[in-house]
């Protein structure tokens, strides 16, 4: 059973702060990760994504991924309220089983950005 | 404008009340896909298509039916709908089978079998 795990939250941050999300996956096959943002009643939309080890910069959003310790985070600098929803982490299907082209998702970590 | 398009937004019905979820794409995308979201549970995928006539089940299918006669649709199907399939629903796109990083999310239907 693939599985992709973070923490539900919430995590709560002042305004200006970083905010740190985790998330572990659980096959070593997966080679591609992705950060969806979820507002409350909306779709996921993808802010970041990451196919090889070590850090990618987006503004204020940076993804970090270790494969050997199968681990995905996400760091945004300078929290803004306007940050506030759920993260949710996607990891693709590896070579192993699974309907082609799957993306497994985390359960989302709940983010809340204080003003 | 590019996007994803389904329907109805809301919907609420009686178990066993046959019912059809749109899903209309203007992107020219081959992948579609359909998912749950469920509290505790997370999105999962019920099925998806890699391209016209090319349909398969992903993690949770049971109770669901799909089809891809055009290319831009992907219409689901709850043939005999049961509370458990109570649930927000989206539709997904992609121009092909690994453009992960290219997935358009449609609005969402929120379902509610009574």
């Amino acid at each position: 059973q693939k599985e992709v795990e973070q923490n539900s939250g919430p995590l709560s941050v002042p305004e200006g702060a970083i905010a740190s999300l985790n998330c572990t996956y659980s096959d070593r096959g997966s080679q591609s990760f992705f950060w969806y943002r979820q507002y409350s009643g909306k779709s996921p939309e993808l802010i970041m994504f990451i196919y090889s080890n070590g850090d990618k910069e987006d503004g204020r959003f940076t993804a970090q991924l270790n494969k050997a310790s199968q681990y995905v985070s996400l760091l945004i600098r300078d929290s803004q309220p306007s940050d506030s929803a759920t993260y949710l982490c996607a990891v693709n299907s590896g070579i192993y089983g699974g309907s082609q082209g799957n993306l497994i998702f985390g359960k989302g970590t709940k983010l809340s950005v204080k003003p | 404008e590019a996007q994803v398009t389904q329907n109805p937004r809301y919907l609420i019905t009686v178990t066993g009340k046959k019912l059809t979820v749109t899903c209309s794409q203007n992107m020219n995308h081959e992948y579609m896909s359909w998912y749950r979201q469920d509290p505790g549970l997370g999105l999962r995928q019920i099925y998806y298509s890699m391209n016209v006539e090319v349909t398969d089940k992903g993690d949770v299918p049971e109770g669901y039916k799909v089809s891809r006669k055009e290319k831009r649709n992907f219409p689901l199907i709850l043939e005999s709908p049961s509370p458990n399939q109570t649930s927000l629903y989206f539709c997904a796109s992609r121009p092909s089978l690994r453009s992960y990083n290219e997935q358009f999310f449609g609005p969402g239907t929120r379902l509610t079998v009574l």
